[in-house]
């Protein structure tokens, strides 16, 4: 069963410009974590951010959490072509659940 | 290291048959996942081990699905008899705890 709900479904962006996706969930955690899958290929894992966290950065990537609102959201800056793909959040406290992704098209 | 290995990378069959798949997870890790992906239900944990024993299983979907973990090693997800609604992708990951987890190419399944 998946906890973590991504908002947008999909989202179509132009090479350049920044792209956001977030991800709510119920239950309480020890850490959100984002994952991202190319087509045809198992997920990567790209992020971690624990609860006691507000902000993380990885290069290109910047990741924020709110525990009061239960939500996280992930910004890709200076999108490029090579950032189409598919990016879940998993969130974890007693168990490991993955949301229903965000699927991100970036327009050359 | 190599990373999680699953063989096979596709498997086409026919209905009734059984089908066995295949996880080799990364040397180390104490946990290993089973997940099926579709369009239409998106990523599903199926049952998961922690050092080769079954911890939850609670995805599993019905008796035709089981899974076992011999060794650390080594790991299968059998489906029989299989359906077409068993088609899929199914992964294989592993980690060091429930937490980042490192995933396998898939196998892609097809029950015809």
């Amino acid at each position: 069963s998946q906890q973590g709900e991504e908002d947008p479904q999909a989202l179509s962006i132009q090479e350049g410009e920044n792209a956001t996706m977030n991800c709510s969930y119920k239950t309480s955690i020890n850490n959100l974590q984002w994952y991202r899958q190319n087509s045809g290929r198992g997920l990567v894992h790209l992020i971690l951010i624990r609860s006691n966290e507000r902000e993380k950065h990885s290069g290109r990537l910047r990741v924020t959490l709110d525990t009061s609102k239960k939500s996280s959201s992930l910004l890709i800056t200076a999108s490029r072509a090579a950032d189409t793909a598919s990016y879940f959040c998993a969130t974890v406290g007693d168990d490991m659940r993955f949301g229903a992704g965000t699927r991100l098209t970036v327009k050359p | 290291d190599a990373g999680v290995i699953q063989s096979p990378r596709h498997e086409v069959t026919e209905m009734g048959q059984e089908v066995t798949l295949r996880c080799k997870p990364i040397s180390g890790h104490d946990y290993l996942f089973w997940y099926r992906q579709t369009m239409m239900r998106g990523l599903e944990l199926l049952i998961y081990f922690n050092n080769n024993v079954p911890i939850d299983d609670s995805g599993m979907p019905e008796d035709r699905f089981s899974a076992k973990m011999p060794n650390a090693s080594f790991s299968t997800l059998k489906i029989q008899p299989s359906e077409p609604r068993d088609s899929a992708v199914y992964f294989c990951a592993s980690s060091m705890a429930v937490d980042t987890q490192y995933f396998g190419p898939g196998t892609r399944l097809t029950v015809l």
